[in-house]
């Protein structure tokens, strides 16, 4: 069975510009949450999508944004770039109703 | 809201030997993951051990609930067992630890 997959795997945005980035989810899991990591504040929570639903949102201005389509694949939106995006933006997807998250292997976003 | 602490936050081992790795969380759970970060970024799944003790291969995890616990045990170190090793709980959303990063030299 295929694993999460993300795309693109690396990014370099100019400040200002937006980004969209994509994740389609494990045959199966409904439910797609999206997670940042840098090095200063570690692994943060985004958002959680559920059946094209967003479900849970974590604390991230507005320029953050995402959706999830029919099909449960998710895409994350950040607009207006500023150097702090810069991360490693990891997808996680998970059965309906389990607490057990499976990553992808992450979008590398530099914003110069 | 809970808080999930990891020890040590850096290990250095050469091949072949033992390590063990702890994971304290704040409130009761049920449920808790273990993850190793390779260098590559991707957060690849150890256990899922809500409770009781688990085994694959080198690695085996232990959590403890009622204690509020989990431990995380790597046997024969090898240099492919570098990198960062997270737990992580679910509440409405994963918390994760703040790691234990590993390097084991040959």
């Amino acid at each position: 069975k295929a694993g999460v997959t993300q795309t693109p795997r690396y990014l370099i945005k100019t400040r200002g510009q937006q980004v969209t980035l994509s994740c389609s989810p494990i045959s199966g899991h409904r439910s797609v949450s999206w997670y940042q990591q840098t090095p200063g504040q570690g692994l943060q929570f985004l958002f959680e999508y559920f059946s094209e639903t967003q479900r849970n949102k974590g604390n991230f201005p507005g320029r953050f944004s995402g959706r999830q389509f029919s099909n449960s694949r998710s895409e994350m939106n950040v607009s207006t770039l500023e150097l702090g995006d810069s991360a490693l933006y990891l997808c996680a997807s998970s059965w309906a109703g389990s607490y057990e998250q499976y990553f992808g292997p992450g979008t590398r976003l530099t914003v110069t | 809201g809970i808080q999930v602490e990891q020890s040590p936050p850096d290990l250095i081992l050469q091949e072949g030997a033992n390590s063990t790795l702890r994971c304290n969380f704040s409130d009761s759970v049920n449920n808790l993951q273990w993850f190793h970060q390779n260098p590559w970024g991707q957060l690849i799944n150890l256990f899922y051990i809500p409770s009781g003790t688990k085994q694959n291969g080198r690695l085996s995890a232990t959590t403890v609930a009622t204690e509020r616990y989990s431990l995380l045990y790597i046997s024969s170190s090898q240099t492919t067992d570098s990198g960062v090793y997270f737990c992580a709980v679910y509440t409405d959303k994963l918390i994760f630890g703040t790691g234990t990063r590993l390097q084991v030299f040959p």
